[in-house]
């Protein structure tokens, strides 16, 4: 089974600093990636994913992340941060479960906090 | 808005006693997938239907159960409460059985007392 390790539980950045946010993943021989945002008392909302093709990915909202096949990380960046970015941001891996079914293993969270 | 509800929002649950959360999901998306966040953890995979059958489980005892409707709603039903299972019910669904795009619901924050 997959595991993920997201090494930094507190990030806080100043408003308009960059910030990375790092995470780990156990090997596997195909993996799928994903960030997920979560805002208080809110659900998941999918950031950005990797699947296959291009090792840099990007969303919307300025936030990139490179899929690094070697040291198996999925590092989060953004160059600029605002603080509507306040928010805690989970790392995902899907991989084959065997059983039929692609499964979603998470890892602990960061928080993100923008201080202005 | 990812076009999954949850109800009810929130609940308040005696240990011991049995609890059923709910789910609707996105017509055309066949598989739905149930998640358990505690406090400060990230989300974790409790168990998914693809249609109407269960297609996979989690490290999660049997007194955690699912149903999936033809209509695409779903139940997950957990007996016999224990104090830590007091967490937020994240129910995710996807197109086709292979999942690896999720979108999750708001969430139904559990509390066991």
């Amino acid at each position: 089974a997959q595991s993920v390790t997201q090494l930094d539980s507190q990030v806080p950045v100043f408003e308009e600093a960059p910030v990375e946010l790092r995470c780990n993943y156990s090997s596997s021989v195909s993996v799928y990636l994903f960030w997920y945002v979560q805002y208080p008392n809110q659900g998941l909302q999918l950031l950005l994913k990797y699947l296959s093709g291009s090792t840099l990915v990007e969303s919307i909202n300025g936030f990139e992340a490179e899929f690094n096949k070697s040291q198996t990380s999925f590092h989060l960046r953004k160059p600029s941060v605002h603080i509507s970015d306040t928010a805690e941001y989970f790392c995902a891996v899907s991989d084959w479960s065997g059983a039929g079914s692609y499964q979603l293993t998470f890892g602990k969270g960061t928080k993100l906090s923008v201080i202005p | 808005e990812t076009g999954v509800t949850q109800s009810p929002t929130h609940l308040i649950k005696t240990r011991g006693q049995q609890v059923t959360l709910r789910c609707s999901s996105q017509s055309g998306h066949n598989t739905v997938s149930w998640y358990q966040q505690a406090l400060g953890q990230g989300p974790q995979f409790i168990f998914q239907y693809y249609r109407e059958e269960e297609n996979g489980r989690g490290n999660f005892p049997p007194r955690f159960s699912g149903l999936r409707f033809p209509n695409y709603s779903s139940e997950l039903n957990v007996n016999a409460l224990e104090l830590d299972d007091s967490a937020l019910y994240l129910c995710a669904s996807s197109q086709g059985a292979v999942n690896y795009e999720q979108y999750f619901g708001p969430g139904t924050r559990l509390t066991v007392t």
